[in-house]
């Protein structure tokens, strides 16, 4: 299973809202990503875990929480969020320790916030 | 400057045609990334590379390191190749994880 899954595919929610971006992978890679990506822009990192540990946090507003609460699977938590948040939230997975490792990407959750 | 520089931003082939696209890159890196993304959609790895050359069916992807440049060509290429092809690269040796460093993309447009 070479495959990084992410639900749901799209979500919109209102500004009051709180929900959940859900990743998985069962490739054993312990290191996983959270990019955001706006309309014809490459992706930026908001967030990396290894080893379930938050290693990496890019200034994300803390409307944004993520959790990571097994090697497998990586949460985003998504709490009174600005229109200015819609965008496609990518995951990604890789193995630790050597920083060649590819990255493997998942098909993203296309968010719009109203 | 971006880190990263990829040409062309835009570019439309006719279906059959080989297709180039390049990445520039000024910092010193552990690998680089060739990405493809299609309209709305996840991003696929074709690429990882930190010397040579790699070719993955119709795809062919070189790199140099003295240069810090790298390509990717498209051979007969297809409209189904259309998609933003995206370069990365991961600056850094060693150690846990360096940041992917994208570059804007390259739009790709193959006619039938």
């Amino acid at each position: 299973d070479t495959e990084v899954t992410q639900t749901p595919k799209h979500l919109v929610m209102g500004m009051t809202n709180k929900k959940s971006l859900k990743c998985e992978q069962h490739m054993g890679h312990r290191a996983m990503y959270w990019y955001k990506q706006k309309a014809k822009k490459p992706p930026e990192l908001m967030f990396v875990y290894s080893y379930e540990k938050l290693s990496i946090n890019e200034s994300v507003p803390s409307r944004f929480s993520p959790e990571c609460p097994n090697s497998s699977l990586l949460n985003l938590h998504l709490h009174a969020l600005q229109p200015e948040d819609s965008a496609l939230y990518l995951c990604a997975s890789s193995q630790v320790g050597l920083s060649y490792n590819e990255q493997f990407f998942g098909p993203g959750t296309r968010l719009t916030v109203l | 400057k971006n880190e990263v520089e990829q040409s062309p931003q835009n570019l439309t082939a006719q279906e059959g045609e080989f297709i180039t696209i390049n990445c520039s890159y000024s910092v010193g890196i552990s690998a680089l990334h060739w990405l493809q993304q299609h309209p709305g959609g996840g991003i696929v790895s074709l690429f990882m590379l930190s010397s040579g050359k790699k070719k993955h069916g119709r795809l062919i992807a070189t790199i140099n390191i003295q240069e810090k440049h790298s390509s990717l060509h498209i051979t007969a290429s297809h409209p189904r190749d259309s998609a933003v092809y995206i370069c990365a690269v991961r600056s850094g040796y060693g150690g846990s994880q360096g940041n992917l460093i994208f570059g804007k993309g390259t739009k790709l447009s193959v006619k039938p």
